[in-house]
């Protein structure tokens, strides 16, 4: 089966940093995404990791171990506009091909 | 990025009915579509992957009777909610990529709101 796992909430000031965990458990492994939710919005990719080490992007990282099963996004400076659900998802390999499956997001609430 | 459309963007429905859900890639060939589907305060569940030209393929528990997907094209996928009732009221996602993984840029249209009274 698959499980992936994140926490359900987070809080955070203004300019602070946060580092949003993810570990997870899947067959077919294809590599690990970050998405950011708004709510009643699509979600909106931030970044994916296939091999080991960190992706940095602006104000955003993301962290991948394999071997752990572990994920981090680092969110940096942070704005009040960064409230939101942030999603982990797996790709991982299913019988139509390969398939994005998701965490149950982490509300981040960012306060001044 | 790349857009995809989805409309409409909310309907309301009485039991019984059906509510079809057009999923749209405005400027790619989407080789492979998925539906997803949200409720309140919870992550997105896949309901199934959809390849064009043939049959949906649906995640465990999803009734495929229920839920007709059609892609009948490399830009259209339709979602049709056959028979809705209450507990059927959710956040609907569609999402569509070109290529056999998600590495290539997997794209989500803005949902669609169903509820149904």
């Amino acid at each position: 089966g698959q499980n992936i796992d994140q926490p359900t909430e987070m809080t955070a000031t203004e300019g602070a940093i946060v580092q949003i965990n993810c570990t997870y458990q899947t067959s077919g492994f294809n590599g690990l995404f970050w998405y950011q939710q708004h709510a009643g919005e699509a979600p909106t990719f931030l970044s994916y990791n296939v091999l080991d080490g960190l992706e940095e992007k602006g104000r955003f990282s993301s962290f991948l171990s394999r071997s752990k099963g572990y994920s981090y996004l680092l969110l940096k400076e942070l704005q009040m506009k960064d409230s939101a659900s942030y999603l982990c998802a797996v790709s991982s390999r299913n019988q139509a091909g390969t398939a994005l499956i998701f965490g149950k997001g982490t509300t981040l609430s960012v306060s001044s | 990025g790349a857009v995809v459309s989805q409309h409409p963007s909310w309907v309301i429905c009485k039991s019984g009915t059906s509510v079809k859900i057009e999923c749209r890639s405005l400027d790619f060939q989407a080789t492979t579509m998925f539906w997803y589907r949200q409720f309140p305060k919870q992550s997105l569940m896949l309901m199934a992957t959809s390849n064009e030209g043939s049959k949906a393929t649906y995640e465990q528990g999803v009734e495929k009777d229920k839920f007709l997907i059609n892609h009948a094209s490399l830009t259209l996928s339709t979602l049709t909610v056959t028979s809705a009732h209450p507990e059927d009221s959710s956040f609907y996602i569609c999402s569509a990529r070109f290529g056999l993984t998600p590495l290539l840029g997997q794209f989500f249209g803005p949902g669609t709101r169903l509820t149904v009274l």
